[in-house]
């Protein structure tokens, strides 16, 4: 079946440092693309998304490219701030979007001063 | 809209105990989803429907978890009876049918079962 892997977390990182975490997918067909993102206490939303090969999606300074050859999904940030400390989940959808999205287990993102 | 709202906020209950979780989704989305989230095994998705009716519940951990969806507004998920293992936040997200793409979460229910 359909299935997403992250990088395990806690990843910390110090304000304006590069961010990077991986995403890969498996899937059969094309899926879109997606990184969800969970602040303390709340639920998941969308940051961003890509629905074909190639793609970039890119919302509040992250971005992340389909990768259809190494079938990635990585979600990268030049210059971290305090604020973005949260979980971000990795996610596909597939088979035309009939089943939902399937979510990677989630990587804690810590970013000091 | 106030977006997905999900009761309670909080739940602290005995092993034993019929716990009920409350969702109302975002009006004229048409698919809903629950899932769970742990530590130990992130966002499992539990069950969802589509126009009221469920779709997949093959996600549901046994039969002491059940889901209803009676109107195209509110859905609630039981656990009966409880046990400590299934201590979790549980989220409510709805969508709209169509493509599924962009899923509203609620703020979840944080379940504690001592």
């Amino acid at each position: 079946g359909d299935s997403v892997t992250q990088m395990e977390g806690p990843v910390t990182l110090s304000e304006e440092a590069f961010l990077t975490i991986n995403c890969t997918y498996t899937a059969t067909g094309y899926p879109s693309l997606f990184w969800y993102v969970q602040y303390p206490g709340e639920g998941l939303q969308l940051l961003l998304k890509a629905t074909k090969a190639d793609d970039k999606g890119s919302n509040k300074g992250f971005e992340a490219t389909y990768r259809k050859e190494t079938t990635s999904f990585h979600l990268e940030k030049g210059s971290v701030q305090v604020s973005d400390s949260a979980v971000y989940f990795c996610a596909l959808l597939a088979g035309g979007g009939a089943d939902g999205l399937t979510f990677g287990k989630g990587t804690h993102l810590i970013i000091q001063p | 809209d106030a977006g997905v709202i999900q009761s309670p906020r909080h739940e602290v209950t005995e092993m034993g105990q019929e716990v009920t979780l409350r969702c109302k989704p975002i009006s004229g989305h048409n698919s809903l989803f629950w899932y769970r989230q742990t530590m130990m095994r992130g966002l499992e998705l539990l069950i969802y429907f589509n126009n009221n009716v469920p779709i997949d519940d093959s996600g549901m951990p046994e039969d002491r978890f059940s889901a209803k969806m009676p109107n195209a507004s509110f859905s609630t998920l039981k656990i009966q009876p409880s046990e400590p293992r299934d201590s979790a936040v549980y989220f409510c997200a709805s969508g709209d049918g169509s493509t599924n793409e962009k899923l509203f979460f609620g703020s979840g229910t944080q379940l504690s079962v001592l």
